[in-house]
């Protein structure tokens, strides 16, 4: 158990749709990564945010956003779902902003029909 | 443009079947490199930094090795609970974000 905690696990929606995913960090952790995978891309690098300020944005889409709040909890936020943003999406979390051994949370499985 | 590329894709081993596994980057001014393990229907589990060639990890039967071009994770005497996807990383000239590879998929047999 890395200590970061995702929910949902699974969701599964329609096109078109708007989803929120939510991860906790680790206690003490300050800075917080999204990373999507699918089987064909990997793992991609979204955004990450260190204590409430966005620090580094990656290859995230416009119709994608995310925050994080003043507990430190992080939310990403999927509008106008394309059947493309099934994945399973990841949360990662690091003590400081500038280290690359992250703790991954057990994902969120997005299935869009 | 592949900052990282992983082979193979695949890799099947007999327990106690010693074999490496390569990343090659193709950054300049390497911040760090990183290895972790995935297993099925788990998040990536940190296991190694690297920071500059020449540089060796090690733990357990696992050892992490990084020259100008390329990491090598070698597998000693690998047992079946050593099976798992094996992903290198790289830190990107312009930031700290992880670039990752697509993974090496290992299959240990008894």
């Amino acid at each position: 158990d890395s200590g970061v905690t995702q929910t949902p696990k699974h969701l599964i929606t329609a096109t078109g749709q708007r989803v929120t995913l939510r991860c906790s960090p680790r206690s003490g952790d300050l800075s917080v990564y999204w990373y999507q995978q699918s089987l064909d891309q990997g793992l991609q690098f979204l955004i990450q945010y260190y204590n409430g300020e966005e620090r580094a944005k990656g290859n995230i889409l416009e119709r994608f956003s995310a925050q994080q709040f003043p507990d430190l909890h992080s939310e990403l936020n999927l509008s106008s779902l394309e059947l493309g943003d099934s994945a399973l999406y990841f949360c990662a979390s690091s003590v400081v902003w500038d280290t690359g051994e992250l703790f991954f949370g057990e994902g969120s499985r997005l299935t869009v029909l | 443009e592949d900052q990282v590329t992983q082979s193979p894709e695949a890799l099947r081993l007999q327990e106690g079947e010693s074999s490496s596994l390569n990343c090659s980057y193709t950054v300049s001014g390497l911040r760090g490199l990183f290895w972790y393990r995935q297993d099925p229907g788990k998040g990536p589990e940190f296991l190694f930094t690297l920071y500059s060639a020449g540089e060796e990890k090690e733990k357990e039967r696992l050892k992490a090795t990084l020259t100008k071009k390329e990491s090598f994770l070698h597998i000693t005497a690998p047992k079946p609970e050593d099976s798992a996807t094996y992903l290198c990383a790289v830190q990107v000239p312009s930031g700290y974000a992880l670039n990752f590879g697509k993974g090496t998929s290992l299959l240990v047999t008894p």
